[in-house]
């Protein structure tokens, strides 16, 4: 079982419309958990980030974390053509030190 | 603002070279981490570093070597090239339990 699961892809989603991304995790001692986003050609950048089990909402973007189910998601609100992009999930395991290890990534478009 | 430098954006290196990437970091980051990302399999964890002179290796260390000899320094070597390597390869680096931040990429070709 790879340690970071995301939904494989691509996904299309209709301009306006709420784009959710989903991704499974198994090391239950995973603290950190975190979402980016990857232009094409670009570095990866922060979109969110979550630490405890619930909702986090920053502008369109909502986190929801249940370590219970070791699950974590991204939902995009109103898309818009600009959240093009493919979206990694991140989670920070703890052995004494910090292992940042990534999802493979979900390709998301969005139809104008 | 953080800034993360890699030394090169584009290298073409030919099999058997022993090649270095550079990563430098600016804002007194204690972990810094080497990745390698391919179409299809994501970013995948090479090496990582929480301390000067402190390594550990990551999912895919084999055919790699890394030096962290200054905090905001870290290197990642390729000790002899193999058209296996071509990719591109990413440095990141953050704080404890923080979100990292990443270099602009090298894309390494070996011919």
């Amino acid at each position: 079982q790879k340690e970071v699961e995301q939904n494989s892809g691509p996904l299309s989603v209709p301009e306006g419309a709420i784009a959710s991304l989903n991704c499974t995790y198994s090391d239950r001692v995973s603290q950190s958990f975190f979402w980016y986003r990857q232009y094409s050609g670009k570095s990866p950048e922060l979109i969110m980030s979550i630490y405890s089990n619930g909702d986090k909402e920053d502008g369109r973007f909502t986190a929801q974390l249940n370590k219970a189910s070791q699950y974590v998601s991204l939902l995009i609100r109103d898309s818009q053509p600009s959240d093009s992009a493919t979206y990694l999930c991140a989670v920070n395991q703890k052995f004494g030190n910090e292992k940042l290890t990534f999802g493979t990534g979900t390709r998301l478009t969005i139809i104008p | 603002d953080v800034k993360v430098t890699q030394s090169s954006r584009y290298l073409v290196k030919r099999t058997g070279e022993k090649v270095f990437l550079e990563c430098v970091q600016d804002m007194d980051h204690e972990n810094m981490f080497w990745y390698r990302q391919d179409p299809g399999l994501g970013l995948r964890l090479i090496y990582f570093s929480y301390d000067v002179k402190m390594k550990e290796k990551g999912d895919i260390p084999e055919g790699y070597s890394v030096s962290r000899e200054k905090k905001e320094r870290f290197s990642l070597i390729l000790e002899s090239a193999s058209t296996n390597q071509t990719s591109m390869y990413l440095c990141a680096s953050s704080l404890w339990d923080t979100e990292a931040f990443f270099g602009q990429g090298t894309r390494l070709t070996v011919v």
